[in-house]
């Protein structure tokens, strides 16, 4: 099955930097890379998702980059803010089919005033 | 997004009871629904696919018997969890996909299960 590293799993960044959080994962087959945002006591919150025939996608402050080759993707926050301060996942799946999504095990981001 | 709403948002109940979690899509029919399950400070981890009109699927691992899935309409999916011991609690949060081909996947805000 598939399997989704995530790194680092703790970021802290200055208010007004960027915040980068890296993952990789296994299958060839999955196609669609969602990223969550969750807070603490709530459900994960879909902020961004590229699909595999697509390089790049930005979406104001945050952008995610895709190698299919090497199998890694990166959600890029620029302009840091405090309320941006939450655990992030990536997740993989294979759009066919089943669908099961498989998440990487997550970032505490911390952004400081 | 899809907006997911699950009731009750927090629970506590004492060993050997049963406890029953409802999701619900509101502004879309999910022919699927996902139930997940999260310890502190870990990641999601899905016990079940739950498909209208169909038994679920469990992962593996997980005791069917035992978190009771039914998804008897396309907006309404429920989790009980029986027989609960201390063991069992977890944050729950369910999750539902469009009827469509689209596979974006939008989460409930979670229901918190402590059994005493």
């Amino acid at each position: 099955g598939e399997n989704v590293e995530q790194h680092p799993s703790t970021l802290s960044v200055q208010e007004g930097d960027s915040a980068v959080i890296k993952c990789t994962y296994s299958d060839s087959a999955s196609n669609y890379f969602p990223w969550y945002k969750q807070e603490l006591g709530k459900g994960p919150q879909l902020i961004i998702d590229i699909r595999s025939n697509v390089g790049e996608k930005k979406d104001q402050r945050i952008a995610v980059t895709l190698n299919k080759t090497a199998k890694h993707f990166s959600l890029h926050i620029t302009e840091t803010q405090p309320e941006d301060s939450a655990v992030y996942f990536c997740a993989a799946s294979n759009s066919g089919g089943y669908q099961k999504v498989t998440f990487g095990t997550g970032t505490k981001l911390q952004v400081i005033p | 997004g899809a907006v997911v709403s699950q009731h009750p948002s927090w629970v506590i109940c004492k060993s050997g009871t049963s406890v029953k979690i409802e999701c619900r899509s509101l502004d879309f029919q999910a022919t699927t629904m996902f139930w997940y399950r999260q310890f502190p400070k870990q990641s999601l981890m899905l016990m079940a696919t739950s498909n209208e009109g169909s038994k679920a699927t469990y992962e593996q691992g997980v005791e069917k018997d035992k978190f009771l899935i039914n998804h008897a309409s396309l907006t309404l999916s429920t989790l009980t969890v029986t027989s609960a011991h201390p063991e069992d609690s977890s944050f729950y949060i369910c999750s539902t996909r469009e009827t469509s081909v689209t596979d974006t996947q939008y989460f409930g805000p979670g229901t918190r299960l402590t059994v005493l």
